[in-house]
């Protein structure tokens, strides 16, 4: 079983600057792996960023990187150059790599961007 | 590129109603995903289905049904509908084997009990 826990409800960050969201897990499975999903107030999950456990590199696109530390189970999100368009909820979400399992879900953290 | 694409995109039913969702995932993936996410909640997995096949089942309550038919598609039907059951159902799809088993939603059906 897998669990996902995101401990900051609500973030709040100025235009252009950075900001970190926080995730730990749990799972009992060597390989697995993580995921960042943005959902704006359209509710359509949009994949913002994953990364495979097996692999040490952190998973980098564009202005939006995370913090991968397999030890401590953790794995937060950075965004750089923050935009209103950032604005949103965020869910971290893991999946073991055994053929069809199911997303597990954190409880989200929602975005404000200030202008 | 083809995405998931759900039908209807807006429901609205009366208590005691049943409800029929419909999911067609991207061409050539062979697991369907449904998820219900609540108001202010993240979303949690009912059941899905590979190859036509049931592979996992959640929190799905008995008065819900779904199914993969021949060509892939999938429904989920909802009977005897509760206020408690309005909420944003969600449809994935995802090849086995795909890169990062990743799962690729739809836009969601959101369903509205009265």
């Amino acid at each position: 079983a897998q669990t996902v826990t995101q401990s900051q409800p609500e973030m709040s960050v100025q235009e252009a600057e950075t900001v970190t969201l926080s995730c730990t897990y749990d799972t009992s499975e060597s390989d697995y792996y993580l995921f960042w999903y943005k959902q704006p107030p359209s509710r359509q999950m949009i994949l913002v960023i994953r990364q495979e456990a097996y692999k040490q590199q952190n998973a980098t696109e564009n202005r939006f990187s995370v913090n991968f530390q397999k030890a401590a189970k953790s794995f937060s999100l950075k965004i750089s150059d923050s935009q209103l368009g950032d604005a949103a909820m965020y869910f971290c979400a893991s999946i073991s790599n055994f053929g069809n399992e199911k997303l597990t879900f954190g409880t989200g953290t929602r975005l404000t961007i200030i202008p | 590129a083809a995405g998931v694409i759900q039908s209807p995109r807006h429901l609205i039913k009366e208590k005691r109603e049943t409800a029929t969702l419909k999911c067609y995932p991207i061409p050539r993936h062979d697991t369907v995903y449904w998820y219900q996410q609540g108001p202010g909640q993240d979303p949690q997995f009912l059941i899905s289905f590979y190859e036509k096949m049931q592979s996992d089942k959640g929190s799905i309550p008995d008065r819900f049904s779904a199914q993969q038919f021949s060509d892939y598609h999938s429904e989920l039907n909802m009977s005897s509908l509760e206020l408690g059951d309005s909420a944003l159902y969600f449809c994935a799809s995802s090849k086995i084997g795909g890169s990062y088993n990743e799962q690729f939603f739809g836009p969601g059906t959101r369903l509205t009990v009265l």
